[in-house]
């Protein structure tokens, strides 16, 4: 099973500042098989960027995804109040498909 | 639209089973499948298993093996998961999710969850 680590487990950031979330993955991933979720109270998960870079539908650009093999990173770059949440990235290119325990974002 | 609606909440006793339904209207019913992932009270997300929308082909986590189940009526276009032997580890959120493709398999559609509780 692939373990997904992700740090902070949470960041006390100021609106308009940038976040920077990562997720360390137990062994190398396919950047196609690598996902970011947003979660708020009560809503189910929210996809963001598949395919460890590409925003899915409606999401602005302020998301940004990158990285590759075992290091992914989600960043925004001037953080909104409605960003406020918790973040999971996803792996499911290797079955049990995974997620990591999540970065809870609030606020500073 | 593309839409995933799940079955009302559930209370159930240890031992029991429980199974929750999710229908899935427009594109959702597709190649990719199905998938069940829950979330139990204040905690993350956990994948227990998929299930092919065309075969009925199934996959699940190892700790669920056994215990679970996952099914699907193409003519009501509704996946259904049903878990058994239920403790109150199982109290939970349960939620199916889908790829409507373009999306490279990760998970674009979600339903809005279905609340389990176990408790004697």
């Amino acid at each position: 099973e692939i373990v997904l680590t992700q740090s902070p487990g949470t960041l006390s950031v100021s609106p308009g500042a940038r976040a920077t979330l990562s997720c360390r993955a137990s062994q190398s991933i396919s950047s196609i098989h690598l996902a970011w979720y947003q979660q708020k109270p009560g809503q189910a998960p929210r996809l963001l960027i598949y395919g460890a870079s590409s925003r899915a539908t409606g999401i602005p650009d302020r998301f940004s995804g990158g990285g590759s093999g075992t290091d992914f990173t989600l960043t925004i770059s001037r953080l909104e109040p409605e960003d406020f949440a918790v973040y999971y990235c996803h792996q499911h290119g290797s079955s049990p498909f995974t997620f990591g325990p999540g970065t809870k974002v609030d606020i500073k | 639209q593309d839409q995933l609606v799940q079955s009302g909440g559930e209370v159930r006793k240890p031992g029991a089973s429980v199974k929750v339904s999710c229908k899935a209207s427009g594109n959702t019913f597709n190649r990719n499948g199905i998938n069940w992932v829950r979330q139990a009270p204040g905690q993350g997300l956990e994948w227990l298993g998929w299930i092919s929308v065309y075969n009925g082909n199934t996959e699940f986590k190892e700790k669920f093996r056994g215990r679970v189940a996952m099914t699907r009526d193409i003519s009501t276009r509704t996946a259904f998961m049903e878990l058994k032997s239920l403790t109150s580890d199982d109290t939970a959120v349960y939620y199916c999710a889908t790829s409507t493709g373009g999306v490279g398999g990760a998970f674009d559609i979600w339903g809005q969850g279905t609340m389990v509780t176990v408790s004697s």
